[in-house]
C-alpha cells in the first residue's frame, strides 16, 4: 500500500526557515518524482516545485525560486521541502504528492498525497 | 492569481448532472492533454479523480468523466450524490514557467 507520511505541524517566526519531511512506503522514492503543493487557509492549491526526470533536475515555481529547496534521502525513502525567509503569507498546509508518469511521456498526475503539514508563520 | 479559471461554485440536486469548466490558454490546456482533476473534502487532502483529460484511476466512480475542447477542460459529475459535495481543482502541465498550474477550485453543492 502506497503511503506518504509527513512531519508534524510547525510554528515559525517571520524570517525563519522550515523543513517538512515526507516519508514514503509501498514503493521506492526514486521510482517516481515527488512534488510539493501548498494551500493557504481557505485558498486553493498552489504548485511549488518537483523533480523533472526529463532534465534530472528539480524545478521550482518562479514565486519560490531562491527561497525553496527540495531534496531527497534515498536511504530513508524521505523527501524534504525547506522554505526560508518565511513570511506570514507562507502560512499554509504543505503537501507532498507523488507524480505518476511525467509530462514528456504524455501522461502525468499526482496520484498519492501526504496528509499535509500545517506551517504557521507568526511573530 | 491562478492560471486556470474555474467557476467559484456549481450546484445541483441529487441525481442530476453538473459540469465544471476549467479554462486555460494555448500554453497549457490548449497544447497538452495533461489535465487532471482533484476532489477535496473539507479538512482532507486532495484525491485524484481524472488524469490525462479523460482517464479515471482505478476505484474512482464512473460517474466522474472528463473532456477537453480547445483551451477549456471540463469535469462532469453524473448522478450527483451527497458525498460529491466538495471542492474540485483542475491542474494542467504548462510550457510557461510554472510547470504545473492549478485552478482556484470550484465548490460543488448538492441541494
Amino acid at each position: 500500500q502506497v503511503q506518504l507520511v509527513q512531519s508534524g505541524a510547525e510554528v515559525k517566526k517571520p524570517g525563519a526557515s522550515v523543513k517538512v519531511s515526507c516519508t514514503v512506503s509501498g514503493y521506492t522514492l526514486t521510482e517516481f518524482s515527488m512534488h510539493w503543493v501548498r494551500q493557504a487557509p481557505g485558498k486553493g492549491l498552489e504548485w511549488m516545485g518537483g523533480f523533472d526526470p526529463e532534465d534530472g533536475e528539480t524545478i521550482y515555481a518562479q514565486e519560490f525560486q531562491g527561497r525553496v529547496t527540495m531534496t531527497e534521502d534515498t536511504s530513508t525513502n524521505t523527501a524534504y521541502m525547506e522554505l526560508s525567509s518565511l513570511k506570514s503569507d507562507d502560512t499554509a498546509v504543505y503537501y507532498c504528492a507523488r507524480e505518476v508518469g511525467f509530462y514528456a511521456s504524455g501522461s502525468t498526475s499526482f496520484d498519492t498525497w501526504g496528509q499535509g503539514t500545517l506551517v504557521t508563520v507568526s511573530s | 492569481q491562478s492560471a486556470l479559471t474555474q467557476p467559484a461554485t456549481v450546484s445541483g440536486s441529487p441525481g442530476q448532472s453538473i459540469t465544471i469548466s476549467c479554462t486555460g490558454t494555448s500554453v497549457d490546456i490548449g497544447s497538452f492533454d495533461l489535465v487532471s482533476w482533484y476532489q477535496q473534502h473539507p479538512g482532507k487532502g486532495p484525491k485524484l479523480i481524472i488524469f490525462d483529460v479523460t482517464e479515471r484511476p482505478s476505484g474512482v466512480s464512473i460517474r466522474f468523466s472528463g473532456s477537453k475542447s480547445g483551451n477549456t477542460a471540463s469535469l462532469t459529475i453524473s448522478g450527483l450524490q451527497p458525498d460529491d459535495e466538495a471542492t474540485y481543482y483542475c491542474c494542467s502541465y504548462t510550457s510557461a514557467s510554472a510547470f504545473y498550474v492549478f485552478g482556484a477550485g470550484t465548490d460543488v453543492t448538492v441541494l
